[in-house]
């Protein structure tokens, strides 16, 4: 079993819909996860992160976590062109030794 | 805003031949990374790096590799005898609270 499981998509959207990543994770005591950004070529961009079971929102961003169903998400809200990437989850193991990170999912957001 | 950084952005280099990747991680956080990234694959973890040794390795992470903080600052990746599957983006990332990435270094070996 994976670590941390994503869609590899791609998944269409168009401009000013809410897109929805999804991810889910194996290790039951994973206590923060992290999402991030890349664009084709470049590195990875932390967009938020989030320890607490609920909703965390920042600008047009939303990670929710559930840790029952051990899947955290993350929706994009009114969404963009240069929103289209990949988007990486990464989840650590306690202490920060390591991260695993999913493979990505690969979002359009067609204008 | 702080950020990692990482030199050179690309290095070619002949199979067999030993490279030196270089990172300087941001300055307050303690815990140092390397990533490897196959053309069109996923982020992988190599090794991290905390209290001036390493904390975690992956199996990727064998001998032919080596890391090293030589001093207050720099944060090295060193790949012994590099093979032609070692050609990938290699990230330097460092954390405290957040992990941050640096821009990458691409190396291609020929």
């Amino acid at each position: 079993q994976k670590e941390v499981e994503q869609n590899s998509g791609p998944l269409s959207v168009p401009e000013g819909a809410i897109a929805s990543l999804n991810c889910t994770y194996s290790d039951r005591g994973s206590q923060s996860f992290f999402w991030y950004r890349q664009y084709s070529g470049k590195s990875p961009e932390l967009i938020m992160f989030i320890y607490s079971n609920g909703d965390k929102e920042d600008g047009r961003f939303t990670a929710q976590l559930n840790k029952a169903s051990q899947y955290v998400s993350l929706l994009i809200r009114d969404s963009q062109p240069s929103d289209s990437a990949t988007y990486l989850c990464a989840v650590p193991r306690e202490s920060f030794n390591k991260f695993y990170f999913g493979s990505g999912t690969k979002l359009n957001v067609k204008p | 805003e702080p950020e990692v950084t990482q030199t050179p952005s690309h290095q070619v280099t002949q199979m067999g031949q030993e490279v030196i990747l270089r990172c300087v991680p941001i300055s307050n956080h303690l815990y140092f990374y390397w990533y490897r990234q196959i053309l069109g694959q996923k982020v992988e973890f190599l090794v991290s790096f905390y209290n001036n040794e390493i904390s975690e390795k992956s199996e990727i992470f064998d001998d032919q590799f080596s890391v090293e903080r030589p001093d207050g600052s720099n944060f090295t990746l060193k790949i012994r005898s590099t093979k032609l599957e070692d050609s990938a983006m290699y990230f330097c990332a460092s954390s405290g609270d957040e992990q941050f990435f640096g821009p990458g270094t691409r190396l291609t070996v020929l």
